[in-house]
């Protein structure tokens, strides 16, 4: 079935650093392509999406191309901040009203 | 405000018991669902309803079941508590695109943080 395959973490970084939190995908055809993030205590947000090939999602400094050559939709953002920490989930739909989620990527930025 | 809102945020109780989460969206959206996430933040689906009718059950214990007394709310209930119920559980919504309505992403609740001691 159609999933989605993230980077372990977690991925510590300092202030202002650059990220990158890989995600690649296998699915039929070419679904939508979801980030999500969940800060400390709280539900998933929607962080960015991508509906076709060669979209770019972007959101709060965040950016991710949906690439259907490396099949990835990798996530990035230039200069992160403390308050970026928190998980990051990659997902697609995985059928019929279904999301299917990565296992999540554990964001620390320290000062 | 619009949004998914989950009752109760916190949730301990003994093994056996019975207890039940509940869940309101008030975004018009047609379809809901129940999520598990797992100590590890692996999340997975468990029940999805459209519009009151029961379209996913992903091989969840019996123990577990959902009610939707009309669209705009999804109920858990959970019978015979085990301690490897212990998890945070999300509701969420989406709006119905038809056949995908996945493709527009999900309104996710805060989570029931549920202890069975």
């Amino acid at each position: 079935g159609d999933s989605v395959t993230q980077m372990e973490g977690p991925v510590t970084l300092s202030e202002e650093a650059f990220l990158t939190i890989n995600c690649t995908y296998t699915a039929t055809g070419y679904p939508s392509l979801f980030w999500y993030v969940q800060y400390p205590g709280e539900g998933l947000q929607l962080l960015l999406k991508a509906t076709k090939a060669d979209d770019k999602g972007s959101n709060k400094g965040f950016e991710a191309t949906y690439r259907k050559e490396t099949t990835s939709f990798h996530l990035e953002k230039g200069s992160v901040q403390v308050s970026d920490s928190a998980v990051y989930f990659c997902a697609l739909p995985g059928g019929f009203q279904k999301l299917v989620f990565g296992t999540g990527t554990r964001l620390l930025v320290s000062p | 405000d619009t949004a998914v809102s989950q009752t109760p945020k916190y949730l301990v109780t003994q093994m056996g018991n019975d207890k039940s989460i509940k869940c309101e969206q008030n975004l018009g959206h047609d379809t809901m669902y129940w999520y598990k996430q797992d100590s590890k933040k692996f999340l997975k689906i468990m029940f999805s309803y459209n519009n009151k009718e029961l379209i996913i059950n992903e091989t969840v214990p019996n123990r577990f079941s959902p009610k939707s007394p009309d669209k705009a709310h999804l109920n858990l209930h959970i019978n015979s508590l085990e301690l490897g119920d212990s998890a945070v559980y999300f509701c969420a919504s989406s709006q119905d695109s038809g056949s995908f309505p996945s493709n527009y992403g999900y309104t996710f609740g805060s989570g029931t943080r549920l202890t069975v001691v």
